[in-house]
């Protein structure tokens, strides 16, 4: 597609139910990544995939958290048991390669709220 | 470790005012990629410019322009004559030659009063 497409745009869900959040890269982007920002924050890393490999989980906060990505192209992810501290907005991104020359497009995000 | 700093939290200014924000980075690598992005209410980052860490020219883009200075690790970002819809959260970012991930600074909010 023209750029990064992530649904739902909204979710709010209770408090210890699982959610899963979708992101559609930019055709031909083969790396990808996600990003969280709590309200009022900076960017927190989360996951980087290159194809359908994910070389570095290192910031998923905790096993709660987890992420795919199929036929090197939509990934997603998934966020078990939720806890209110996981209120975020879920930014994606996709770079044509993760080579530190590339830069990012990002997607509109997912606004999560756990009640 | 790589690290960008943007010390400023909050600017307020009033419109036609020219306003600097700030990004200091801490890298060890020798190529390095530096960025913007800006952030409007509506949420979506835009990207604003990215630079080579070989490449010291400053850079002017109509009323936005950028000064790198290598010898005090900043990247600083000026906006001339600002408008109301410079209005946004801006984020300062960098990225390792051989790093694949961006590490951004914590972002300036900038609000431009009419």
């Amino acid at each position: 597609g023209a750029g990064v497409s992530q649904s739902p745009s909204n979710k709010v869900t209770e408090k210890g139910k699982d959610v899963e959040l979708r992101c559609d890269p930019i055709s031909g982007h083969t790396a990808l990544y996600w990003y969280r920002q709590s309200l009022g924050q900076g960017l927190e890393f989360l996951i980087y995939f290159q194809g359908n490999s994910a070389p570095d989980k290192s910031g998923l906060p905790s096993d709660r958290f987890s992420a795919e990505r199929t036929g090197g192209s939509v990934s997603t992810l998934t966020i078990q048991r939720t806890q209110q501290e996981d209120s975020a907005v879920y930014l994606c991104a996709s770079s044509l390669g993760g080579q530190g020359r590339y830069g990012y497009t990002f997607g509109s995000g997912t606004r999560l709220t756990v009640v | 470790a790589q690290k960008v700093t943007q010390a400023q939290t909050e600017i307020s200014v009033v419109e036609k005012e020219d306003v600097t924000l700030d990004c200091v980075y801490e890298t060890r690598d020798t190529t390095y990629y530096l960025f913007w992005y800006k952030q409007p209410p509506s949420g979506e980052l835009v990207f604003l410019i990215r630079r080579n860490s070989f490449d010291e020219q400053n850079e002017i883009s109509g009323r936005y322009s950028w000064n790198f200075q290598k010898s005090t690790s900043s990247f600083n970002f000026t906006i001339t004559a600002s408008q109301v819809v410079d209005s946004a959260v801006y984020f300062c970012a960098l990225r390792g030659q051989g790093a694949q991930k961006l590490v951004f600074g914590q972002g300036t909010r900038l609000t431009i009063n009419p």
